[in-house]
């Protein structure tokens, strides 16, 4: 049972166009969601986060956006650059009330082609 | 600073062997967690280490351990190697406060392991 999902396997982009990287989850647990991009043979690179307190968190060309009654997130990437090509994970964890979280958990990754 | 660092990058092992891989936080980190990636299953999280503890474990059977030390470098060994280990494990640190809360988790490069 995939709590994270990612349902798009690819996407292809125009470089200077918007990328638009979507992801759903199940759990109502999960209260912190990131996202990560990765290339070949490198470990996932940390790029956004944001908590569920949140519904839209910046940084530079990434936004990333949270609705939680939909238990939907996406990335945005504005303007969509050569090097923006990678595998974009998306993640969530559930935090207890105790202290302690979960581990991350990663959807299954769409692979981002920005075509010059 | 530097990075999350793994050792060895690459590993050939036989089935029935066990393997110990290590991981060095990024410094100050406190909490080091382990996943796995196959191309099935994707991004696994395997457990998690804080203050020398393991705070959360994923379900994968007991054949995987793990142990943090002093210094929060972590390994994590796999005993009885099944064909079905072969995988990229990945080492991830974070700045977690004694509270438990899921700050961003940085990773290394990962240690591929190929079981024949």
């Amino acid at each position: 049972d995939q709590q994270v999902k990612q349902n798009s396997p690819s996407l292809s982009v125009q470089e200077g166009r918007i990328s638009i990287l979507n992801c759903d989850y199940t759990n109502s647990m999960f209260d912190y969601f990131l996202w990560y991009k990765k290339y070949p043979a490198e470990g996932p690179t940390f790029l956004i986060s944001i908590s569920s307190i949140k519904d839209k968190n910046e940084d530079g060309r990434f936004t990333v956006f949270l609705n939680k009654s939909a238990k939907h997130l996406s990335l945005h990437i504005v303007p969509s650059q050569p090097g923006d090509s990678a595998v974009y994970f998306c993640a969530a964890s559930a935090r207890y009330s105790g202290g302690g979280a979960d581990g991350l958990t990663f959807g299954k990754g769409t692979h981002l082609i920005i075509q010059p | 600073k530097a990075g999350v660092t793994q050792t060895p990058r690459y590993l050939i092992k036989t089935r029935g062997q066990q393997v110990t891989l290590s991981c060095s936080p990024i410094s100050g980190h406190r909490s080091v967690s382990w996943y796995q990636q196959t191309p099935g299953q994707g991004l696994q999280f395997l457990f998690e280490y804080f203050s020398e503890t393991q705070r959360n474990k994923g379900n994968f059977p007991g054949r995987f351990s793990g142990r943090q030390f002093s210094n929060s470098r972590s390994e994590m060994n796999v005993s009885t190697l099944e064909l079905g280990d072969s995988a990229l494990y990945l080492c991830a640190s974070s700045g977690k406060s004694d509270r438990g809360l899921s700050y961003e988790q940085y990773f290394g490069p990962g240690t591929r392991l190929t079981v024949t």
